[in-house]
């Protein structure tokens, strides 16, 4: 079945590191997507990708870096530079085709970074 | 620029009674819709979308909403809860032209009681 698959589930980051979670998606879909996720705060968009080899900042970048080498993935670094990263971190995905407009983002099932 | 409000926080029903999340848009396009409902430590799955070919949409899991222009609204509705309702609820708007990223709402969490 195709899907988005996000991994780890739960990461510990240790103060002054650097950590990187994994997007990968087989449903052929140019635009890839990382939100943010805090406690009655809704989903922030971090960073979106439309197309392999572009991205750009969303909301809340700062202390975030993203790539998107490959169609299929778009890894989220968090840098020391994000003084409070402890979140729920969700990755989503949509199509770009004659009916883009129509379609929904597909969600991967998160990956939950604490601080140690 | 779009915006989302989610009116209630936290709305709790007893099983079998209609459920109503209520949300409210904002955008300077003609937008497309969404609900997403979130079960804990998953990610968000699609309920329903407007997107302008009828006001009222019909979703999974008994869920529809209704599009309201006049009034800016795409309140959420069951007819009946059932214990596995209980979830957050997330109401998101984007733009119908382009592929900008989505606005979402701060959610709703919907608790169901026996």
């Amino acid at each position: 079945d195709g899907g988005i698959t996000q991994s780890p589930k739960y990461l510990f980051r240790k103060e002054g590191q650097n950590v990187t979670l994994s997007c990968e998606q087989n449903l052929n879909h140019d635009a890839m997507y990382w939100y943010r996720q805090d406690p009655g705060q809704g989903l922030r968009l971090i960073y979106y990708s439309q197309i392999v080899n572009d991205f750009q900042k969303g909301d809340i970048a700062e202390g975030y870096s993203v790539s998107r080498e490959k169609k299929e993935s778009f890894p989220l670094t968090v840098t020391s530079a994000q003084k409070n990263p402890t979140a729920f971190y969700l990755c989503a995905s949509k199509g770009q085709g004659k009916k883009r407009l129509l379609e929904p983002q597909h969600f991967g099932d998160g990956t939950r970074l604490s601080i140690l | 620029a779009q915006s989302v409000t989610q009116l209630d926080s936290h709305v709790s029903v007893s099983e079998g009674t209609p459920v109503l999340l209520r949300c409210n848009y904002s955008s300077s396009y003609s937008p497309s819709l969404f609900w997403y409902v979130q079960h804990p430590n998953k990610g968000l799955q699609l309920l329903l979308k407007y997107t302008s070919a009828a006001t009222l949409v019909k979703g999974i899991n008994g869920f529809e909403a209704e599009f309201k222009k006049s009034e800016t609204s795409f309140h959420l509705t069951k007819p009946s809860a059932h214990m596995s309702d209980a979830a957050e609820y997330f109401c998101v708007v984007s733009r119908s032209s382009g592929n900008t990223p989505l606005v979402f709402g701060k959610g709703t969490r919907l608790s169901v009681i026996a």
